[in-house]
């Protein structure tokens, strides 16, 4: 069981805009602003999207979109195109120098 | 650019110990400005983060792997280090190794941000007699 909840899947259509959840406690998406959405094609590493909750790396297509409301963070995908499709993972800063992952949640871009 | 790569056997016997190697290059890891890490994920399933090592040797570990868990680094190879004991097949995984990008204040101070932004592209460690 994953320290982080995350749906299993969504989807949506090409255009359209997605938004992940990614509930935790106090103790970690609550209390800390160490929150990242990471990005996984099949058989590929994970592409760091979203940290610090908001902040996006440099060649991360604006489209990607990350926030936070008390125990929960998300990530907005405006625009959805087909290389979107993938599974995403929400991480955080979990407290006493450790970090949690959420279970994934697979994009369906139809 | 920087660059990670994973390295060490792709089968290990239960109960014996797993070693894998990363090794950086494009960068030093000596530089303070980042700590670096190892993430596994069991195949079909989620990530999983394992620990950090800063160029100091100062590291934390998850709780669930601390007592089975070694992490150590070497500056002039630019490599830095897992071990794992007592492996079960609950330990076969796709093992990454991964940088943190950091958040250095003044006077040079840095700390993770828990943000990997480079990631090696992982290794497959198969544990099974």
């Amino acid at each position: 069981q994953s320290a982080l909840t995350q749906p299993p899947s969504a989807s949506g259509s090409p255009g359209q805009s997605v938004t992940i959840s990614c509930t935790g406690t106090s103790s970690d998406v609550g209390g800390h602003n160490y929150v990242s959405w990471y990005q996984q094609h099949p058989g590929k590493a994970p592409k760091l999207m979203i940290y610090e909750v908001t902040k996006r790396p440099s060649g991360v297509p604006d489209r990607f979109s990350g926030s936070k409301s008390g125990n929960t963070a998300s990530l907005t995908v405006s625009g959805l195109q087909t290389e979107d499709e993938a599974d995403y993972y929400c991480s955080s800063y979990g407290g006493s120098n450790n970090v949690v992952f959420g279970g994934g949640t697979k994009l369906t871009v139809l | 650019q920087v660059q990670l790569q994973e390295s060490g056997p792709g089968l290990v016997k239960p109960s014996q110990t797993l070693s894998l190697t990363c090794t950086v290059s494009g960068g030093s890891i000596n530089t303070g400005s980042h700590y670096w890490t190892w993430v596994r994920q069991p195949p079909g399933k989620g990530l999983e983060w394992i620990g950090y090592i800063y160029y100091s040797g100062t590291t934390f570990y998850t709780p669930s792997l601390k007592s089975r868990l070694t992490m150590s680094l070497d500056t002039s190879k630019n490599q830095f280090y897992l071990k794992l004991t007592s492996v079960t097949a609950a330990d076969t995984a796709v093992y990454y190794c991964a940088r943190d990008l950091g958040v250095c204040v003044g006077g040079g101070a840095c700390s993770t941000n828990d943000a990997f932004d480079i990631w090696g592209p992982g290794t497959m460690v198969t544990v099974s007699s």
